[in-house]
């Protein structure tokens, strides 16, 4: 199978800055997701990385380094709406299909 | 611009029933997945339609799960017989073309099974 690990839970405080890392199996890679998830809703989409290095977007940023299988998002000014599970999430190609394996996600607490 | 629409939302049922779900994609979207995803678990693909076609089911339980996509719009999921590890949240998402690029999945609410 394809593994994709990351962190089970983190704790942040409100307006500092988290990294949440993700790494993955690196044959057939061909892009990665981020996916922000709050409880009971579906996952939205957050960040895409297909080459290395660093994608930001306000106050969220992805790293990607395809030769090490490793990825992070970094939420900064953290606010008491980022708590959520985030969802790394690995495309592979084969077979002549894409198919994406998401990790177990991060759920990530965000106290006062 | 409407999202992925799902029904219904919860669903209980008893195991060895049978129970089937809705799905309607963003429009315009050709292609169309089924995820399943357990408590504390990422979602996990059980089937890709590209238009009205199969692209991968390969881990779609087939000997109790069916899918059909008729005509390449909405689509169905079905579950027959349900077994208790069967409760899950089951989420369809769309993508414009097929996963390539930087095509995008997009989710809809998902529907709640609890299987007793």
């Amino acid at each position: 199978g394809q593994n994709i690990d990351q962190p089970t839970e983190m704790t942040a405080t409100e307006g500092a800055i988290v990294q949440i890392n993700c790494t993955y199996q690196t044959s057939g890679f061909n892009g990665l997701f981020w996916y922000q998830q709050h409880a009971g809703e579906a996952p939205t989409f957050l960040s895409y990385n297909v080459l290395d290095g660093l994608e930001e977007k306000g106050r969220f940023s992805s790293f990607l380094s395809r030769s090490k299988g490793y990825s992070y998002l970094l939420l900064k000014e953290l606010q008491m709406k980022d708590s959520a599970s985030y969802l790394c999430a690995v495309r592979y190609s084969g077979a002549g299909s894409y198919q994406l394996t998401f990790g177990k996600g991060t759920k990530l607490s965000v106290i006062p | 611009e409407a999202g992925v629409a799902q029904s219904p939302r919860y669903k209980i049922i008893e195991k060895r029933q049978s129970v089937a779900f809705w799905c309607n994609p963003i429009s315009g979207h050709a292609t169309l997945y089924w995820y399943q995803q357990i408590l504390g678990q990422g979602p996990k693909l059980l089937i890709q339609f590209q238009n009205n076609g199969v692209v991968d089911d390969s881990q779609l339980p087939k000997d109790r799960f069916s899918a059909e996509r008729l005509k390449g719009v909405d689509s169905t999921l079905k579950i027959q017989p349900a077994k208790l590890e069967d409760s899950a949240v089951y989420l369809c998402a769309s993508s414009l073309v097929g996963g390539r690029g930087a095509d995008t999945q997009y989710f809809g609410p998902g529907t709640r099974l609890t299987v007793l």
